[in-house]
């Protein structure tokens, strides 16, 4: 099975901030990555596929970059909203799997 | 606007069975893959199992395989995980997703409904 391993697992940051969030692969997936946002009590949020691809309505702030083992997510301005805990899933094969989820707080 | 609406869930005793469903609605049930995820408190989410479109090919993760088993009602536009021999450890919430495609490959999910509470304890 691929092991997807995210860092930092929390990561503390102002609004007006930009960050940067790494998941990591045992092996290859090419660009079969996806990332994913959750809040509290509600299912994850696709925002991120295919590594970079940016979801229908997911504001331009969020974008994605990387292949094969090493990719990150990042947001260039933090707004209020995007306080949340961040996934990436990894489908190049089955099973598919996540990362244990990066937690971005509020400094 | 695409909805994926869960129901089943509860709680059972060890050992015990449950059937969970998802009506979906707003898109083209029949022409996507479908699947599972499920999230035990304070875990990131894991993927459980994802079914074709036509229904023919199904796939599990290790955890499910020979307990769980998926399916499909195309012409209802449901989708169902009956789980058997449940365990403390299959406790979680567990998310209905779309997959956004028919289900050659595997893909991620780009919608998910707001999941039903699986509690399995005596």
């Amino acid at each position: 099975d691929i092991q997807m391993t995210q860092s930092p697992s929390t990561l503390s940051a102002s609004v007006g901030d930009r960050v940067t969030i790494t998941c990591r692969a045992t092996q290859s997936i090419s660009g079969w990555l996806a990332w994913y946002q959750q809040k509290p009590g509600k299912a994850p949020k696709l925002l991120i596929y295919k590594a970079s691809g940016l979801e229908t309505g997911v504001p331009s702030r969020f974008s994605g970059t990387g292949s094969g083992t090493e990719f990150t997510l990042t947001i260039s301005s933090l707004q209020p909203d995007d306080f949340a805990t961040y996934y990436c899933q990894q489908y190049s094969s089955y099973p598919l799997t996540f990362g244990q989820g990066t937690k971005l707080e509020i400094k | 606007e695409v909805q994926l609406l869960e129901s089943g869930g509860g709680l059972v005793q060890p050992g015990g069975s449950l059937r969970l469903s998802c009506t979906a609605s707003g898109f083209s049930f029949s022409t996507y893959a479908m699947g599972w995820v499920r999230q035990a408190p304070g875990k990131g989410p894991e993927w459980v199992s994802t079914l074709s479109s036509s229904g023919s090919n199904t796939y599990y993760a290790d955890s499910a395989k020979g307990r769980f088993t998926i399916s499909r009602d195309n012409s209802k536009n449901t989708l169902f995980l009956q789980m058997n021999s449940l365990r403390a450890d299959d406790t979680a919430v567990y998310y209905c997703a779309k997959d956004p495609a028919g289900g050659s490959y595997p893909y991620y999910f780009d919608h998910w409904g707001q999941g039903t509470p699986v509690t399995v304890s005596s």
